[in-house]
């Protein structure tokens, strides 16, 4: 089955610094990855959508200089969250797709999460 | 855009009994529909999904159902067993893959023993 990596699992650091986190789709390429945040007991929202070899297209109300996403091959993206605050604690999660524009749909396969924990 | 509303919100059962979670989704364009289970800390995964040709599709426990013209599609879980406890997300988006998915809020599922 399709199967996607995010690194890392947690992680926990002081106000101010940058945290990057990897979303690697193993055994297929991705076209298109998906970001989200979760906040607990709540559902996923969708930040941004990121396309290898363009820029990423942001949600309303997602600051696209705070959450800086790299799609820069088809089986990895990275999501870096610049000069994180408390409020910027969240559970992270990827989503990829191997499909794009073709007839055989494919659906999104999700990473496991990245709690990020800001002190 | 897509509106997903789902219920509902938490759902307890006897181990063995049948759980039925509905959703309905407000853009009459979406024609894709998976269901995910997440575990806690973990990310969502993919447990079933229909397209709109389709009116109902099943794996082994597992059916989901779809009414385009009311615009609802629902989860049903047979036989639950405890280790089907977990919180589960309907989704709708126009097109598997690179459009992107609208969920619904969850419904944390108890099983019971």
């Amino acid at each position: 089955g399709a199967v996607v990596s995010q690194h890392p699992s947690r992680v926990i650091c002081k106000s101010g610094t940058s945290v990057k986190i990897e979303c690697r789709s193993l055994d297929f390429q991705a076209t298109t990855m998906f970001w989200y945040r979760q906040f607990p007991k709540k559902s996923l929202m969708l930040m941004a959508t990121s396309n290898e070899g363009s820029k990423a297209t942001y949600e309303q109300g997602v600051e696209k200089d705070k959450f800086l996403i790299n799609h820069a091959s088809l089986t990895l993206s990275t999501l870096t969250v610049t000069s994180a605050h408390p409020e910027d604690s969240s559970f992270y999660i990827c989503s990829a797709s191997r499909d794009y524009s073709g007839v055989n749909n494919q659906p999104q396969h999700f990473g496991d999460g990245t709690r990020l924990s800001i002190l | 855009g897509e509106n997903v509303e789902q219920h509902p919100s938490t759902l307890s059962v006897q181990e063995g009994d049948s759980a039925v979670i509905k959703c309905t989704y407000s853009d009459s364009a979406s024609n894709y529909f998976p269901w995910y289970k997440q575990e806690l800390g973990k990310g969502p995964q993919l447990i079933i999904d229909i397209r709109s040709n389709v009116g109902e599709k099943k794996d082994q426990r597992i059916a989901v159902t779809l009414n385009k013209t009311a615009k609802h599609f629902s989860l049903h879980i047979t036989e639950t067993q405890p280790e089907d406890s977990a919180v589960y997300f309907c989704a709708a988006s126009k097109k598997a893959g690179s459009y992107q998915l609208t969920f619904g809020k969850g419904t944390k599922l108890s099983v019971i023993p």
